[in-house]
């Protein structure tokens, strides 16, 4: 089945630094990703949308400026958390929608990255 | 039993009963619906998906039922095994690129 890898899967930091985390779609041509937040015992919520190409679609209440998203090729989206603080600790995931797979049907299928836990001092 | 978490319900089952989660979802526009399995630090794992159109879907030990009249989602695990332990989340889709997640519910297998 079509792979989705996250990069890093841990990763720790002083406040103030940037992180980035990258979402490769393996062996699929991803032109959408999305890319959620997940507190302790939460679900996952919905930070952007990101297309190949253009700017990515942010969610209400999430800062653009400080989640940057890049979705420079088909098989890659990057997001960078920019000067994290310790409330943005948090674990992130990645998706991405096999387009080849087609809408007609049932398979509309996401498929996840492994996630990203971040710690920020 | 089920019993209300800090966040997360929680459903205990003894190994080989049968385990029901439920999810009520919000928008009655939603055509699309999805169950995951979220196992601890992982991503979420497709199990299996309906459209609004079906009542019922089968996969390999698993049922989806739709009940749209009172938004209500529900996952059937039969013959539950301890490696069916994790956190169950439900998911929603109303015609856009957007998935929704519901609240989701930890099942916890004892043998």
């Amino acid at each position: 089945g079509a792979v989705v890898s996250q990069h890093p899967s841990r990763v720790i930091c002083k406040s103030g630094t940037s992180v980035k985390i990258e979402c490769r779609s393996l062996d699929f041509q991803a032109t959408t990703m999305f890319w959620y937040r997940q507190f302790p015992k939460q679900s996952l919520m919905l930070m952007a949308t990101s297309n190949e190409g253009s700017k990515a679609t942010y969610e209400q209440g999430v800062e653009k400026d400080k989640f940057l998203i890049n979705h420079a090729s088909l098989t890659l989206s990057t997001l960078t958390v920019t000067s994290a603080h310790p409330e943005d600790s948090s674990f992130y995931i990645c998706s991405a929608r096999d387009r080849s797979v087609g809408t007609v049907g049932m398979n509309e299928k996401l498929f996840f990255g492994s996630g990203t836990q971040l710690s920020v001092l | 039993g089920e019993s209300v978490g800090l966040h997360l319900p929680t459903l205990s089952v003894q190994e080989g009963d049968n385990s029901i989660i439920n999810c009520a979802y919000s928008n009655s526009a939603s055509d699309y619906f999805i169950w995951y399995k979220q196992e601890s630090g992982k991503g979420p794992q497709f199990i299996i998906d309906i459209r609004s159109n079906m009542d019922k879907r089968q996969g390999q030990r698993v049922t989806v039922l739709l009940n749209k009249t009172v938004k209500h989602l529900s996952l059937q695990i039969a013959a539950t095994q301890p490696g069916d332990s994790a956190v169950y989340f439900c998911a929603e889709k109303n015609g856009t690129d957007k998935l929704i997640f519901g609240t989701g519910t930890r099942l916890q297998v004892f043998p």
